[in-house]
């Protein structure tokens, strides 16, 4: 099993830009959520999904949009980059809600 | 929503001592309570998680306690090692399905 992968490893952008990060997991969990982790402010949830059709808003939603089409896959779009959002993002999964959730290896953003 | 506070910030000990780390969460409503552990340019990684309804676990080195009625929760680390030094967060979920995470503390173990 490869895990959960992320792509692109590192992104460099303009503001306005707008552009997707993608995110796989081959596990067949049901549970997926993206994290944006600033120095000095932890990881902070930006959306989850509880199964393929179902996504909500986590702690700091604006400028990004989320699908689940499928179990496998739950990519993260922003819509119009902007220096704030200049940051590591990570995506996680696990089976189900409160169970162990495995990271992928991060994504890299950079919004000039 | 939920506020998990982590301290201290920074923790450095020498080999061979024990370190501890402390969380508190602002809704009791929350039950599930994982610990992970971040090396430099790495993805964090899951060491040790409790329940609500168990006060106490361990895992060979690392231990963590739950203390429900204070909602604060603790990361024990004995005969600490230099491979221990990370970043360790703590983690706290509630009915919301939702996780949130504390800021972070930064082990250095000197050898």
């Amino acid at each position: 099993n490869a895990g959960v992968t992320q792509t692109p490893k590192f992104q460099v952008l303009k503001t306005g830009q707008s552009m997707t990060l993608q995110c796989a997991q081959d596990m067949n969990h049901e549970y997926m959520s993206w994290y944006r982790q600033d120095p000095g402010m932890g990881l902070r949830l930006i959306h989850y999904s509880v199964g393929a059709g179902i996504t909500d808003q986590g702690e700091v939603p604006n400028g990004y949009n989320v699908s689940r089409s499928t179990t496998e896959d739950f990519p993260l779009r922003l819509l119009s980059a902007a220096p704030s959002q200049t940051s590591v993002y990570f995506c996680a999964s696990s089976p189900y809600l409160r169970e162990t959730q495995y990271f992928g290896p991060g994504t890299r953003l950079l919004v000039l | 929503g939920e506020n998990v506070e982590q301290h201290p910030s920074t923790l450095s000990v020498q080999e061979g001592d024990s370190a501890v780390i402390k969380c508190t969460y602002s809704d009791s409503a929350s039950n599930y309570f994982p610990w992970y552990k971040q090396e430099l340019g790495k993805r964090p990684q899951l060491i040790i998680d409790i329940r609500s309804n168990v006060g106490e676990k361990k895992d060979q080195r690392i231990a963590v306690t739950l203390n429900k009625t204070a909602k604060h929760f603790s990361l024990h680390i004995t005969e600490t090692q230099p491979e221990d030094s990370a970043v360790y967060f703590c983690a706290a979920s509630n009915t919301g399905n939702q996780f949130y995470f504390g800021t972070g503390t930064s082990l250095t173990v000197i050898p």
